[in-house]
């Protein structure tokens, strides 16, 4: 497939559990970005990687939330001892590059529902 | 923190007429784009203005900009049943794209 992919689609957890999400940007895309969208809002930036740079990991709401980017790739975001108010909608979206005038790509999303 | 914010909230009109919805932003940008969103899943770019640019047209989407205003406005025009959707703004300014809550279009055939 040539667009971004993302799975699972859907994760049902309990509270207290982890939950690893992944992301498959498209071929040759350098920037990789999440995001989370909770209910009726906008988009809320957590973290992105452009290529071998360190992320900017300024959106990250707490300490429980990480991700990483191996060998420029595939990413994957981590939410340790998940709460109620994580459940949202995590997209992931790719450019080929992190530029301001770069199109940046969607997945169609995975939507975490913390019991 | 959010700084894009989508008026209205909601927009609903009749098939054939024109959907005007407006964006309002706080700092300088270096470019504003449009996005459509389906059923809140994935998004799509409809359309990226720079910031020295005042409009632009792509198909049947016109967008404004006003930097000293801090405003743009995303028209559609002769809309149909398929535009029904949610439409965001998102600003770049030295961070990544900060998108808005959006404007849910409603286009009734």
């Amino acid at each position: 497939g040539a667009g971004v992919s993302q799975s699972p689609s859907n994760k049902v957890t309990e509270k207290g559990k982890d939950v690893e999400l992944r992301c498959d940007p498209i071929s040759g895309h350098t920037a990789l970005y999440w995001y989370r969208q909770s209910l009726g809002q906008g988009l809320e930036f957590l973290i992105y990687f452009q290529g071998n740079s360190a992320p900017d990991k300024s959106g990250l709401p707490s300490d429980r939330f990480s991700a990483e980017r191996t060998g420029g790739s595939v990413s994957t975001l981590t939410i340790q001892r998940t709460q109620q108010e994580d459940s949202a909608v995590y997209l992931c979206a790719s450019s080929l590059r992190a530029g301001g005038l770069n199109e940046q790509f969607f997945g169609p999303g995975t939507r975490l529902t913390v019991l | 923190s959010q700084q894009g914010e989508e008026d209205p909230q909601a927009l609903s009109i009749q098939e054939g007429e024109n959907a005007t919805m407006n964006c309002s932003y706080k700092t300088s940008i270096n470019n504003l784009q449009w996005y459509r969103q389906n059923s809140g899943r994935g998004l799509v770019h409809l359309i990226l203005i720079r910031s020295n640019e005042r409009e632009k047209h792509s198909g049947r989407l016109r967008v404004t900009l006003d930097t000293s205003k801090k405003s743009s406005s995303l028209l559609i025009t002769a809309s149909r049943a398929a535009d029904t959707a949610s439409y965001f703004c998102a600003t770049r300014g030295n961070t990544p794209l900060v998108f808005g809550k959006g404007t849910r279009l409603s286009v009734i055939a």
